[in-house]
């Protein structure tokens, strides 16, 4: 079964740093893109970023470029998301997710709030 | 960057009844789309992928159709289950972006 779990939310002040990570089990991970995905409380879906199979080659959209990274550990099988530079609008449910382009599972997702 | 709108916002039905949800990519997308459905404090579950192609484990009274910029999600009678928020999503060009949902309640 495949599983996807996130840690690392939780409150941050503006400004701030926050690393969040995602423990991936029952797949073969080094064969898979992956994503972040995340969700502001009461809004819809947006697309973060994701990285490729290596770690080589990732994507970002524009309102977190620059101050977050994705990266990868194959070794362990975890994916990564450095948040850096931290606003009130990354408020959000950040979603792991197996999948470069289409999304075929996602972790539970874990809260992020930016807030004084 | 390609947006989606999805129509209606909210759709209230019945079981039993049949759902129809629109899906327009303001430039085509070919058919690089996939509908999720979404539930109340959970992740979104994929349901189609590929404008029409059922993800894994997903029931056959879900199809997915079209292409270039015009796509739809039917639902052919609805199971209590089903009423949930559904969203659209394209891989054709980064940034990938999502719909902004479509809302099915009970009516």
């Amino acid at each position: 079964e495949v599983q996807l779990v996130e840690s690392g939310g939780g409150l941050v002040q503006p400004g701030g740093s926050l690393r969040l990570s995602c423990a991936a089990s029952g797949f073969t991970f080094t064969t898979y893109r992956m994503s972040w995905v995340r969700q502001p409380p009461g809004k819809g879906l947006e697309w973060v970023g994701n990285i490729k199979e290596d770690g080589n080659e990732k994507y970002y959209v524009d309102s977190v470029k620059g101050r977050f990274t994705i990266s990868r550990d194959n070794a362990k099988n975890s994916l990564y998301l450095q948040m850096n530079s931290l606003r009130a609008e990354d408020t959000a449910v950040y979603y792991c997710a197996r999948g470069g382009g289409t999304v075929s599972s996602w972790g539970q997702g874990t809260l992020v709030t930016v807030s004084s | 960057e390609i947006v989606l709108t999805q129509s209606p916002a909210t759709l209230s039905l019945s079981p039993g009844e049949r759902a129809t949800l629109s899906c327009r990519a303001s430039q085509s997308v070919y058919t690089s789309l996939a509908w999720y459905q979404q539930k109340p404090g959970q992740a979104p579950r994929l349901l189609i992928y590929d404008a029409s192609n059922r993800a894994t484990g997903i029931p056959a009274r879900f199809s997915g159709s079209g292409s270039g910029t015009d796509f739809t999600l039917t639902i052919s009678s609805l199971e209590p289950e089903d009423f949930a928020v559904y969203y659209c999503q394209q891989r054709t060009n980064w940034p990938y972006t999502f719909g902004q949902g479509t809302k099915l309640e009970i009516k």
